[in-house]
C-alpha cells in the first residue's frame, strides 16, 4: 500500500499561470516532506522541503503548503515557465523509518505550454 | 567532476549476462542508496549503505547484492536477471543516514532493459 500518493499523473498549465501539484500521505508519523524535480535522462534534483512543524515554505516561485490534519501537501509554482516542465515527485521521511529513508509518490508530469 | 555519477547510462542485457552498475559520489557523503523505478511505479528504495556498511535491504531479491568498497563508491552487480528487473536504477547519496531533514543527491540513473 502506497504511503505517499500523487493522484494526478499529469498536469498541463499555460505559461505565466499557477501550477498546483498535490500529494497525499497516510502515515501520520512522517515529519519531513520534500519535492524533487526530474527532467528526462537526469536524476531527481531537490526542489523544496517543509518540516511538519510548519504549514508553508516559500522559495522564489515555489511554495509548499502542508495540511497535517488532511495529510496533504501541495506545491505551487507561480508564475509557471516552460522550463518547469518536468516530473515532480513528492517524498516523505520519518514515520518510523529512522533517518532520511524517503518514501516517494509516483510523480506528476507537469507540462507548461508557451 | 562533482555530484553523483552513474555508469553506464543505458544497458541492455540478456537474462544470463553479467555486468555491474557503478555509482561514484564526489560530495564527501557517508551514506549511499540504490533506488529502482519501474515503469509507472514510484521510486522504490532497494539498499542503504552507511560508512560502506549495508544498513537496509528493502526486501530485494537475493540475486541483487551490492558492493560498497568505500563511502564514495557503490556497485550493483547484475546477473541471472528477470524481465521485471527492467527499470531505471538510481544511485543517491546523503551526508548522513540518520538525519530526517537531509536531502538526497541523485545520479542520472542507469536505464536497464532485460531481454
Amino acid at each position: 500500500d502506497q504511503q505517499v500518493k500523487q493522484n494526478s499523473p499529469s498536469l498541463s498549465v499555460q505559461e505565466g499561470r499557477i501550477s498546483i501539484l498535490n500529494c497525499d500521505y497516510t502515515n501520520s508519523m512522517f515529519d519531513y516532506f520534500l519535492w524533487y524535480k526530474k527532467y528526462p535522462a537526469e536524476g531527481p534534483t531537490f526542489l523544496i522541503s517543509i518540516s511538519s512543524i510548519k504549514d508553508k515554505n516559500e522559495d522564489g516561485r515555489f511554495t509548499v503548503f502542508l495540511n497535517k490534519s488532511a495529510k496533504h501537501l501541495s506545491l505551487h509554482i507561480v508564475p509557471s515557465q516552460p522550463g518547469d516542465s518536468a516530473v515532480y515527485f513528492c517524498a516523505a521521511s520519518g514515520g518510523g523509518n529512522a533517518g532520511n529513508m524517503l518514501t516517494f509518490g509516483g510523480g506528476t508530469r507537469l507540462m507548461v505550454k508557451p | 567532476e562533482t555530484g553523483v555519477t552513474q555508469t553506464p547510462r543505458h544497458l541492455v542485457m540478456g537474462m544470463t549476462n553479467k555486468k555491474s552498475l557503478k555509482c561514484e559520489q564526489h560530495l564527501g557523503h557517508n551514506a549511499m542508496y540504490w533506488y529502482k523505478q519501474s515503469a509507472k511505479k514510484p521510486l522504490e528504495l532497494m539498499f542503504v549503505y552507511n560508512f560502506k556498511e549495508q544498513t537496509e535491504n528493502n526486501s530485494v531479491p537475493s540475486r541483487f547484492s551490492p558492493e560498497c568498497p568505500n563511502s564514495s563508491h557503490l556497485f550493483l552487480p547484475l546477473h541471472t536477471l528477470q524481465p521485471e528487473d527492467s527499470a531505471l536504477y538510481l544511485c543517491a547519496s546523503s551526508l548522513s543516514r540518520t538525519a530526517t531533514n537531509e536531502k538526497l543527491f541523485f545520479g542520472s540513473g542507469t536505464q536497464l532493459s532485460v531481454l
